[in-house]
């Protein structure tokens, strides 16, 4: 079954650096998501990307953040500059197109360590 | 604003039995679309059963399904036949146009030998 895929499967990074966080959707989803969990707290939608352009983002996703598709395969999300509170797992989503009903389908996730 | 209340931080379920995990939301929305998504300890995210508020009937996938009250805006997952598998943290989830998800703070379920 066709999956998405996530690296790294964990970064460190120092405070202040940028990170990019590398994603490859199933390869016929033309939808694309970065959620982010913090460690014990619940799932946080940042950010959906649709045609080359975000969807929509919430207000967690600052300028700090920005999400590219750079090829026909990778889906990035870059923190320009990380600090403390950026720790967390940070999860890519794809779906396909029938319809809005179609599940959104999670890769493994990055553990993004900011020390 | 669209939000999803899991009143459940934990569960515990016997081998075997069955168990069921709460989910409300809010939402002015008439359509929308609802998931339950098992986190086991390795962090992935496994959808485990959807459910679109158009349909009346109640979704089922195997030993999982669910229990949706529209009025009520209610949407339980209920296991049957619990397996150690099965231990894991339970979100729900809900979106109405399947962009900006808005997930529970999860029920993490425990199955006993």
């Amino acid at each position: 079954e066709p999956e998405v895929t996530q690296t790294p499967s964990h970064q460190v990074t120092q405070m202040g650096q940028e990170v990019i966080l590398r994603c490859v959707p199933i390869s016929n989803h033309l939808y694309f998501y970065w959620y982010r969990q913090i460690l014990g707290q619940k799932v946080e939608f940042l950010v959906s990307f649709y045609n080359n352009e975000i969807s929509e983002k919430s207000e967690i996703f600052d300028d700090q953040f920005s999400v590219e598709r750079p090829d026909g395969s990778n889906f990035t999300l870059k923190i320009r500059s990380t600090k403390l509170e950026d720790s967390a797992m940070y999860f890519c989503a794809s779906r396909g197109v029938r319809g809005n009903n179609q599940p959104q389908h999670f890769g493994d996730g990055t553990r993004l360590s900011i020390l | 604003a669209q939000t999803v209340t899991q009143s459940q931080p934990e569960m515990s379920v016997q081998e075997a039995e069955t168990v069921t995990l709460s989910c409300t939301y809010d939402t002015s929305e008439s359509d929308y679309y609802l998931f339950w998504y098992k986190q086991p300890p390795s962090r992935q995210m496994i959808l485990v059963i959807r459910q679109e508020a158009y349909k009346q009937q109640n979704a089922t996938e195997n030993r999982f399904s669910v229990n949706f009250q529209k009025a009520a805006k209610s949407f339980s997952l209920k296991i049957s036949d619990s397996q150690l598998g099965d231990a894991a943290m339970y979100f729900c989830a809900y979106t109405y146009n399947n962009n900006d998800m808005r997930f529970g703070a999860g029920t993490r379920l425990t199955v006993k030998p």
